[in-house]
């Protein structure tokens, strides 16, 4: 299963509301997975099943799909949230990432 | 607090080996599949591995089947990723992950992270 991800970057002011998006090339229903990466640290589980926010992960994190099509929404961006995000099917073998999406400042 | 604490990193010679561990606490080690995750310099994330909770079975990407070896030790709490004849393509920050079930029998997602070891393979 390959997973697209778009913008592959996008350029954000603190309080935009920015919408990411991941696509299957085929169904996973709600086996998806986001992940936040800040430069030089390792990943950070954020969202699983597609929309379930892990504990103290903030509520301005969403996560909304099923099928094909996901986006990861940040309502409301503050500083700490640039990152690279990326998304991961876990429906079936062998586990794959989208290319990831980087949000930066303008 | 969950830890996973990689270390045996380096510069290698293609061709060459590389024994990875990573040490787990904090957690009941012996309860988890266990998996690899790789990235190489700029680029995105990639699975390597995945180890069944009492080391019996392993899956591993295409790239690296004959040549990577995962394997554990439940009674230190420790993973491991044995990497023989490396090539210049397998560069990478290799990352262990604790493994959380996904769909399909071996398909997971990755609930904690450790920090990472820097594997370069260069001539």
């Amino acid at each position: 299963i390959l997973m697209t991800q778009s913008p592959s970057s996008v350029s954000v002011s603190v309080g935009d509301r920015v919408t990411i998006t991941c696509r299957a090339t085929q169904d996973i229903r709600n086996w998806l997975a986001w992940y936040q990466q800040k430069p030089g640290t390792a990943p950070k589980l954020l969202i699983a099943g597609a929309s379930s926010l892990l504990n103290g992960v903030p509520s301005r994190f969403s996560g909304s799909g099923s099928g094909t099509d996901f986006t990861l929404t940040i309502s409301s961006l503050q500083p700490e949230d640039i990152a690279t995000y990326y998304c991961q099917q876990s429906y079936s073998f062998p586990m794959t990432f989208g290319p990831g999406t980087k949000v930066e400042f303008k | 607090e969950v830890q996973l604490v990689e270390s045996g990193g380096g510069l290698v010679q293609p061709g060459g080996s590389l024994r990875l561990s990573c040490g787990a606490s904090e957690f009941a080690f012996s309860t988890y599949w266990m998996s690899w995750v790789r990235q190489a310099p700029g680029k995105g994330l990639e699975w390597v591995a995945n180890l069944k909770l009492d080391g019996s079975e392993e899956f591993y990407v295409d790239s690296v089947k004959g040549r990577f070896t995962i394997s554990r030790d439940n009674a230190k709490n420790l993973l491991y990723l044995q990497m023989n004849s490396l090539r210049v393509e397998d560069t990478a920050v290799y990352y262990c992950a604790r493994a959380r079930r996904g769909h399909n029998y071996g398909s997971y997602y990755f609930d904690y992270w450790g920090q990472g070891t820097l594997v370069t393979v260069s001539s």
